[in-house]
């Protein structure tokens, strides 16, 4: 089985500061990485899929990086609406989530 | 646009039986992989099960294995979960979720919820 571990479980920061969220896999799984933001009260939205691509309609202040074990979501300049939690995927097997990282505002 | 909806949810008593169903429209449904994926309240994402087109691959997460069975219907754009001998770890948020172009889960419905208690 193949465990996503997140960190930080939580970050507090202002509107127009950048975020780096991790995403380290238990074992290698190349590129088969995806990012999920899930708002209060929403379903999850898919927002960065094959470690690097920004799915439709997605703004281009997220962006994602890594391979392997390793990886980040990236967000610049904060938005309002950003803040929220946010999941990591793997599909090598099936699918995994991460525990998520809560984006909170400071 | 792909819109999913799921129903089925409510409360059943411990060692009962429930099923869910996943509506979809606004695309071809018969073409995408789909899953379900639950999430108890106030934790995180868990994936439960899933299912490519054709229902000739089918998957679940080791916690449901055995006691839950994914299914799908082409013919009426739905996807079904069958769940049985459910125990209070199974109270949950059901979403349905589909596979886009590339397997990953775009887009997700709102969920149903499952909540399990005597």
């Amino acid at each position: 089985e193949i465990v996503l571990t997140q960190s930080p479980a939580a970050v507090s920061l202002s509107p127009g500061e950048r975020a780096s969220l991790s995403c380290r896999a238990s074992q290698n799984i190349a590129s088969h990485l995806a990012w999920y933001q899930q708002k209060s009260g929403q379903a999850p939205r898919l927002l960065i899929y094959d470690t690097s691509n920004r799915a439709p309609g997605i703004p281009d202040r997220f962006s994602g990086s890594g391979s392997g074990t390793d990886f980040t979501l990236t967000i610049n300049s904060l938005e309002p609406e950003d803040f929220a939690v946010y999941y990591c995927q793997q599909r090598s097997n099936w699918g995994s989530f991460g525990q998520g990282t809560k984006v909170e505002i400071k | 646009e792909a819109q999913l909806v799921e129903s089925g949810g409510g409360l059943v008593q411990p060692g009962r039986s429930l099923r869910l169903s996943c509506e979809a429209s606004g695309f071809r449904f018969q073409d995408y992989g789909m899953h379900w994926v639950r999430q108890a309240p106030g934790k995180g994402l868990e994936w439960v099960s899933g299912i490519n087109w054709n229902s000739g691959n089918i998957g679940y997460a080791e916690s449901v294995k055995g006691r839950f069975i994914i299914s799908r219907d082409n013919a009426k754009n739905s996807l079904y979960l069958q769940m049985n001998s459910v125990t209070a770890e199974d109270t949950a948020l059901y979403h349905c979720a589909k596979e886009n172009h590339r397997g990953w889960f775009d887009p997700w419905g709102q969920g149903t919820l499952v909540t399990v208690s005597s």
